[in-house]
């Protein structure tokens, strides 16, 4: 089993919808991560949570709002989706270890808004 | 903020042939990650590099990391068709190991 799902993989919906994207992970790493990548323009950090209690916005959290659930647990909410989010979204989870912060990613939800 | 840049963007090259990417920062690098990722897929980590002149192996890839150019190299050795995908470098821009900034990524296909 993979050490961390995304689900759903895919989604089509429409502007102005309510979108949830949930992120699970198996690996008992603190740190969790929302990233969504576009053509051109790479990765870009959205939100990132070091505990359950510890929420961080990223670069581009606007009109974006997450929710951490448990240790394992990192959601991702479009609240009112717009065509400018369409992009491949990707959790990952990390573990501090000697000074260095590896990331390790899920699978990626492709949405689609139209 | 630190920016990553990526060289060449894309690269084809034919099958046992050797090829290298390169990243380099707008700022000190304190830590450089590689990540390979097929088309649409999740980022699969490569290696990590801590320290300045640190090289890392991992079959036929290789890694190194140069501090003082603020720079990064990846090398491929005898290319296979299973190396192909996206290869992606990400830097810790605080040297604090909160978050990490990626570069855009370099496009590999490797023919027959």
């Amino acid at each position: 089993d993979a050490d961390v799902t995304q689900t759903p993989r895919n989604r089509i919906t429409k502007t102005g919808k309510r979108i949830m994207l949930e992120c699970s992970q198996t690996k008992g790493h603190d740190r969790m991560y929302w990233y969504r990548q576009d053509p051109g323009l790479g990765l870009r950090l959205i939100y990132y949570s070091f505990d359950v209690k510890d929420i961080n916005k990223g670069e581009i959290s606007d009109g974006y709002s997450v929710s951490r659930q448990a240790q394992a647990k990192f959601s991702l909410s479009l609240e009112s989706a717009i065509p400018n989010q369409t992009a491949l979204y990707f959790c990952a989870t990390s573990d501090l270890i000697r000074g260095m912060d590896t990331q390790y990613f899920g699978p990626g939800t492709r949405l689609t808004v139209l | 903020s630190q920016e990553l840049e990526q060289s060449p963007q894309s690269l084809i090259v034919q099958e046992g042939k050797n090829l290298t990417i390169n990243c380099t920062s707008s700022k000190t690098l304190y830590g450089l990650y590689w990540y390979k990722q097929k088309y649409g897929e999740g980022l699969i980590f490569l290696m990590m590099l801590q320290k300045g002149g640190e090289e890392k192996s991992h079959e036929k890839i290789t890694a190194k990391l140069d501090e003082k150019k603020q720079q990064s190299s990846l090398h491929i050795t005898a290319s296979q068709p299973s190396h192909a995908g996206i290869y992606l470098c990400g830097a810790d821009p605080t040297g604090t190991a909160s978050k990490l900034t990626f570069g855009t990524g370099t496009r590999l296909q490797v023919t027959l």
